[in-house]
């Protein structure tokens, strides 16, 4: 299957500060990106969809403030935590598809766990 | 209600034990049933992807979909320890937008 780099893996980052995490599709175009968020034993949860070259689409419930998404190119999305606080300590995961109708198949990278300490 | 219902588990099974895994769904507007393998601590990796009812196999893994009933099992011959895993099941509209259920972890013991 098609690759999907996600960077960085694991962070730790005091509260307070902001963090930012790359996901990369590496071998194909990606028209849309999706950020999820998954807590211990938990499934994913959609935080946002972003189109390449417009504005991110925020599920309801996730600050668009707190939570930056960049899809400037479409080989690279950017999720930004600001002022990040413990209670944002989660797992975050991108996906990334050719397509932007569900007939295309989507690939995950493989996540980040973010620690706030 | 939620739109989609998955068993809960835990599932543990000895080694070579038939593993089913299963999923409801509410939402008429689903066309496209995934299951994805989740080992800890990893992103989700794709197992399967349909869009029609009937059954769809891949070496030792068979996805099941039954539109009329909205129900999706994944089956799983001959588990091996590898498989030990929270399998999660997911559906998506045309829109492309994917909903995810809350997983299942397997635990396949040799």
């Amino acid at each position: 299957g098609a690759v999907v780099s996600q960077h960085p893996s694991w962070v730790i980052c005091k509260s307070g500060t902001s963090v930012k995490i790359e996901c990369r599709s590496l071998d194909f175009q990606a028209t849309t990106m999706f950020w999820y968020r998954q807590f211990p034993k938990q499934s994913l949860m959609l935080m946002a969809t972003s189109n390449e070259g417009s504005k991110a689409t925020y599920e309801q419930g996730v600050e668009k403030d707190k939570f930056l998404i960049n899809h400037a190119s479409l080989t690279l999305s950017t999720l930004t935590v600001t002022s990040a606080h413990p209670e944002d300590s989660s797992f975050y995961i991108c996906s990334a598809r050719a397509g932007q109708a569900g007939n295309t198949e989507a690939f995950f990278g493989q996540g980040t766990r973010l620690t706030v300490v | 209600q939620k739109e989609v219902e998955q068993d809960p588990g835990p599932l543990s099974v000895p080694e070579g034990a038939i593993v089913s895994l299963n999923c409801t769904y509410s939402n008429s507007a689903f066309q496209y049933f995934m299951w994805y393998r989740q080992y800890s601590r990893k992103g989700p990796e794709l197992l399967m992807y349909t869009y029609s009812s009937g059954n769809k196999e891949d070496g030792r893994f068979t996805a099941q979909v039954d539109k009329s009933s909205k129900y999706i099992s994944l089956f799983i011959r001959d588990s091996q320890p590898s498989d030990s895993a929270t399998y999660l099941c997911a559906f998506s509209t045309n829109a492309g937008k994917s909903t995810f259920g809350d997983g299942t972890t397997l635990t396949v013991k040799p």
